[in-house]
């Protein structure tokens, strides 16, 4: 198993520029979220997911948009990048909401 | 808002020492997990604790639940420099919102 795979590793956007961040699992986990990291902080929930066709917005919604069309995968998109969105994201899994979450390696966003 | 607090924010230790490390929370629980993050990487997870547990025990790692103080602690016996990382804990609450809450994390430096 690959476990949870984000693509791309590191990217530079331009403010107002428009991108997604791709996630995907092959684990058959229920629950996915992501999660944005900022330098010396804790992570802070963009959005999940419980299933596919539910989602649900997080802690720090604002400026992101997510789909799950199905039980693989979990994009991230951003409308209109902004400096403030400057961060790594991090996409997790699990089998519940119970469960222990599986973490992907993360994708490095600067946003000049 | 960080639902989970760790302390200390730091932590430098001789390789052999034990390291603790504390967390404190506000609202009522389902259970407390405890995540490890090298630099650079992703999270891992350490170890579950549900709120109607009080100990709690995986290999080198102890990890204690107070829930009418709100905290809980992880020990790491006989460190090793390989410990050297960052460690979150994490809420699930008992009402509300189903998602993980992280705290800010404590850094800590193992010593060879």
């Amino acid at each position: 198993n690959a476990g949870v795979t984000q693509t791309p590793k590191f990217q530079v956007l331009k403010t107002g520029q428009s991108m997604t961040l791709q996630c995907a699992q092959d684990m058959n986990h229920e629950y996915m979220s992501w999660y944005r990291q900022d330098p010396g902080m804790g992570l802070r929930l963009i959005h999940y997911s419980v299933g596919a066709g539910i989602t649900d917005q997080g802690e720090v919604p604002n400026g992101y948009n997510v789909s799950r069309s199905t039980t693989e995968d979990f994009p991230l998109r951003l409308l209109s990048a902004a400096p403030s969105q400057t961060s790594v994201y991090f996409c997790a899994s699990s089998q519940g909401i119970m469960g222990t979450q599986y973490f992907g390696p993360g994708t490095r966003l600067l946003v000049l | 808002s960080q639902q989970g607090e760790e302390d200390p924010q730091a932590l430098s230790i001789q390789e052999g020492e034990n390291a603790t490390m504390n967390c404190s929370y506000k609202t009522s629980i389902n259970n407390l997990q405890w995540y490890r993050q090298n630099s650079g990487r992703g999270l891992v997870h350490l170890i579950l604790i549900r709120s109607n547990e009080r100990e709690k025990h995986s290999g080198r790692l102890r990890v204690t639940l107070d829930t009418s103080k709100k905290s809980s602690s992880l020990l790491i016996t006989a460190s090793r420099a390989a410990d050297t990382a960052s460690y979150f804990c994490a809420t699930l609450p008992g009402t509300g919102r189903r998602a993980l809450t992280f705290g800010s994390g404590t850094r800590l430096q193992v010593q060879p």
